[in-house]
């Protein structure tokens, strides 16, 4: 079946500090790819999406790129801000088989220290 | 337009006690979901339906019913409370036709089996 592998939390960082969550992925068919945040206290949100291969989702100067070829979806940002601390889902919905499941990595904290 | 909301925002209740939680979407979202969330074990889907009047088992269905009379609410029951119930429980809505399999979350309900 469909799963995801994110990297272990948490990851500690100094505002203004470059971020990378890796996130690696597994599936039979063409999924598409998000990365969603967790606030404190709050639901999961939507931060960016990418549909096929070589696509770039962004937002809030957070990006990724979905790699076909080493099934990669990394997020990635140049500075991190306090206001940054949050729980990163890497997740994918894979519909070829009509169903519309989605598979969610279990999580990174991140913690970002003024 | 208020998303997804979920009532209760927290409960506590005693071991064999009952309940219902309820979410409601006012986007005419097709699918609706229930998961739970617990610490190091990310989410964990529940049950789902992909329209009125359906529903089906997701991953961790045992002890949990649900009901969807109405397409905009998504109803998840606790027949008899366990202390290992104990979790935050999100539902969420998707619409693949229309928004890429985004999933919209609710804020959550806290709920304490004691």
């Amino acid at each position: 079946g469909d799963s995801v592998t994110q990297m272990e939390g948490p990851v500690t960082l100094s505002e203004e500090a470059f971020l990378t969550i890796n996130c690696t992925y597994t599936a039979t068919g063409y999924p598409s790819l998000f990365w969603y945040v967790q606030y404190p206290g709050e639901g999961l949100q939507l931060l960016l999406k990418a549909t096929k291969a070589d696509d770039k989702g962004s937002n809030k100067g957070f990006e990724a790129t979905y790699r076909k070829e080493t099934t990669s979806f990394h997020l990635e940002k140049g500075s991190v801000q306090v206001s940054d601390s949050a729980v990163y889902f890497c997740a994918l919905s894979d519909p070829s088989g009509g169903s519309y499941i989605p598979t969610f990595g279990r999580g990174t904290s991140l913690i970002v220290h003024p | 337009n208020a998303g997804v909301t979920q009532t209760p925002k927290f409960r506590v209740l005693k071991t064999g006690q009952s309940m219902t939680l309820l979410c409601a979407q006012d986007m005419n979202h097709e699918y609706m979901y229930w998961y739970r969330q617990d610490p190091g074990m990310g989410l964990r889907l529940i049950h789902y339906s992909v329209g009125e009047g359906t529903t089906a088992k997701g991953e961790v269905p045992d002890g949990y019913n649900v009901s969807r009379l109405k397409k905009q609410n998504f109803l998840l029951g606790l027949e008899s409370a366990a202390p290992s119930q104990t979790s935050v429980y999100f539902c969420a809505s998707t619409d693949p036709w229309r928004s890429t399999d985004t999933q919209y979350f609710g804020p959550g309900t806290r709920l304490t089996v004691l």
